[in-house]
């Protein structure tokens, strides 16, 4: 049973433009919501993540926006640069700090010079 | 700061055969965590440990076992490998029971069963 859906898989985007990515809930005992960004052959790095309690937070180009009611958030690249081509992870946890990590299926992003 | 090191990089390995992924990480963090990442399918957990000591069963256990004897060990072994099990494995730790601790992961080890 995936509890975190992503989309899209794959996404193409020009130099300065704003990729946006998706993410999905079904479980309202969700209460963390973190990215993580993966370059090839490297493991996963935590980019930026989001409480319940705010529905936007910015960390330089990257904002997540949170929207409880439909338990939906999302991922947006202000002023995409061919450096931030890389796949990206949504998550969740729940049941506090001694929670674990539910990943999404990951999106691959190009940016294209 | 070395962080998470595995070893090995990567290991071609006959079906059948067993195998131990090795993990250590030098930052005391109390958890650790076995994902596997297979394409289209994400990451996926196998095994976690919350404290040396403990273990638990993650969302796909089969086919593997893990100790916690220290803070910083957390092997993984496939005991009789099977096809399926061609991934890239990922440890990972955190210092669980920190308010928005993330994990901080290694650079894989990319396995084939053949």
């Amino acid at each position: 049973q995936q509890q975190v859906k992503q989309s899209p898989q794959s996404l193409i985007v020009q130099k300065g433009g704003i990729p946006i990515i998706n993410c999905a809930y079904e479980n309202t005992a969700f209460d963390y919501f973190p990215w993580y960004q993966q370059f090839p052959g490297k493991g996963p790095a935590l980019l930026i993540a989001i409480r319940p309690d705010v529905s936007e937070k910015k960390e330089g180009r990257f904002t997540i926006s949170f929207n409880k009611s439909a338990k939906q958030f999302s991922l947006h690249i202000m002023d995409s640069q061919p450096g931030d081509s890389a796949t990206y992870f949504c998550a969740a946890r729940a049941g506090g700090s001694q929670g674990n990590l539910i990943f999404g299926k990951g999106t691959k992003l190009s940016v294209k010079p | 700061t070395a962080g998470i090191t595995q070893a090995p990089t990567s290991q071609i390995l006959a079906a059948g055969r067993s195998m131990t992924l090795r993990c250590t990480q030098d930052m005391r963090h109390n958890a650790m965590y076995w994902y596997r990442q297979d394409l289209g399918l994400g990451l996926r957990l196998i095994h976690y440990s919350n404290t040396a000591g403990t273990t638990g069963k993650g969302e796909v256990p089969d086919g593997y076992s893990v100790s916690r004897a220290n803070t910083d060990d957390f092997p993984l072994t496939l005991a009789s490998a099977v096809p399926s099990q061609t991934s890239v494995y990922f440890c990972a730790s955190s210092a669980r029971g920190a308010a928005n601790s993330p994990l901080h992961f290694g650079n894989g080890t990319r396995l084939t069963v053949t």
